[in-house]
Formats: structure tokens, C-alpha cells, sequence
């Protein structure tokens, strides 16, 4: 089992909609969880992350945590054009060294 | 300007060379990692460290070296025992709330 999964895509939705990607996480104990962004060709920069149970939200985003059900959603809502790219769940691994595992992104397109 | 430096932008590697890629930052974090991106993929963990003198071996070290001799300098060696080496590699650093990437490296072998 991978220790950060995400659905590949690519996630197709219309200008204006709600885009919703998830992650889910093998290891239980994992306490900080991260959303980037990274467009063609480009390195990834952060949105948004997260460390509590529940949504957190800033402007169009909004991170959801579910540590019981070891599972992390992004919503990205009014989806522009502008926010067609892969977007990458990090996980903060707990065992004393701080590793940062990356599932393998989704890709999301947004059609005029 | 804060932030975090990889140089250079492009490199070529000869068959059985070794090369360093850099990776500098003065955000004064601790924590520093590379990570390899192949087309279409996401980002595999090669290595970590989070003090000077003292780095970890992520999913995919083989093949791969480092140095963390100061808190601002984490450099990447690829040497002629990785198989594969063309790829994206990009180096982070974090204060422990989240990490931020430098432009990366393009790697390529001719």
C-alpha cells in the first residue's frame, strides 16, 4: 500500500464548478497534511494545509481532514481556467524525522 | 530575497559521470529535502535532513549522495551508479510547518 494515494485524473469540470480531490493516508499517526499546486513544467507551491480534523478554508479553498477515516479533500470553488494543473497531497510521515511523502497528484482541467 | 536556490537550471551528464546539483536557502529552516519527478508523476522522496550533519535516506536513495555540512546548503550528487537519472529534481526546505520548493533541476543524460 503507498503511503500517500491520490486519483491520477485527470478531473474535468466546468468553469464556475466546484473541483473536489481527495488523498488518502496509510500512516495513522501522520499529523500535518499539505496541498500543492504545480503547473506544466513548474515546481510545486503550497495552497493550502492542514492539521485538525474538519475544514479549513482561505478564499477558494478549503482543506477537509478526516484522521479516522485517514482521509484529505481539497475543494476548489467558482474553478477558473487559471486552476488547471496537478495538484499534489503531502503527508507529514511521524517517525522522529520529519519526512515528507507526496502522493502522485491529480490533474485537473477546468473547460471554458 | 528569501527563498531557496537551485543551480543550475539545466544540466547534461555524460554516461558514468557524476554530478552535483545545488541547493541553497536563506529562510533559515531546518528541514531539507530532494525530491526526484519523472514525466507525469508525482514527487519520490531521495533524501532528508533536518540538522546540520545529519541527513536520511528517503524511497529512492540508491544511486544518490548528499552533504548537510551547513544549515544553508544541502547539495545533491547523482553518481554513475543511477541507472536512470533524467529527471526533474527539486530541493525544499521547511521551518516544520511546510516545506517550499526551489525552480528545480533538469537533468538530462546525453
Amino acid at each position: 500500500q503507498k503511503e500517500v494515494e491520490q486519483n491520477s485524473g485527470p478531473l474535468s469540470v466546468p468553469e464556475g464548478a466546484i473541483a473536489s480531490l481527495n488523498c488518502t493516508y496509510s500512516d495513522r499517526g501522520s499529523q500535518s497534511f499539505f496541498w500543492y499546486r504545480q503547473y506544466s513544467g513548474k515546481s510545486p507551491e503550497l495552497i493550502m494545509f492542514i492539521y485538525s480534523n474538519g475544514d479549513k478554508e482561505d478564499g477558494r479553498f478549503t482543506a477537509q481532514l478526516n484522521k479516522a477515516s485517514q482521509y484529505v479533500s481539497l475543494l476548489i470553488r467558482d474553478s477558473q481556467p487559471s486552476d488547471s494543473a496537478t495538484y499534489l497531497c503531502a503527508v507529514n510521515i511521524l517517525g522522529g524525522y520529519n519526512k515528507l511523502i507526496f502522493g502522485a497528484g491529480t490533474r485537473l482541467a477546468v473547460h471554458p | 530575497d528569501g527563498g531557496i536556490t537551485q543551480s543550475p537550471k539545466y544540466l547534461f551528464r555524460k554516461e558514468g559521470q557524476n554530478v552535483t546539483l545545488s541547493c541553497e536557502q536563506n529562510l533559515n529552516h531546518d528541514a531539507m529535502y530532494w525530491y526526484r519527478q519523472d514525466p507525469g508523476q508525482g514527487l519520490r522522496l531521495i533524501y532528508y535532513s533536518q540538522i546540520v550533519n545529519d541527513f536520511q535516506k528517503g524511497d529512492i536513495a540508491e544511486g544518490y549522495s548528499v552533504s548537510r555540512e551547513k544549515k544553508e546548503s544541502f547539495p545533491l550528487t547523482v553518481t554513475s551508479a543511477q541507472k536512470n537519472p533524467t529527471a526533474f529534481y527539486l530541493c525544499a526546505s521547511s521551518s516544520g510547518v511546510a516545506a517550499f520548493f526551489g525552480q528545480g533541476t533538469r537533468l538530462t543524460v546525453v
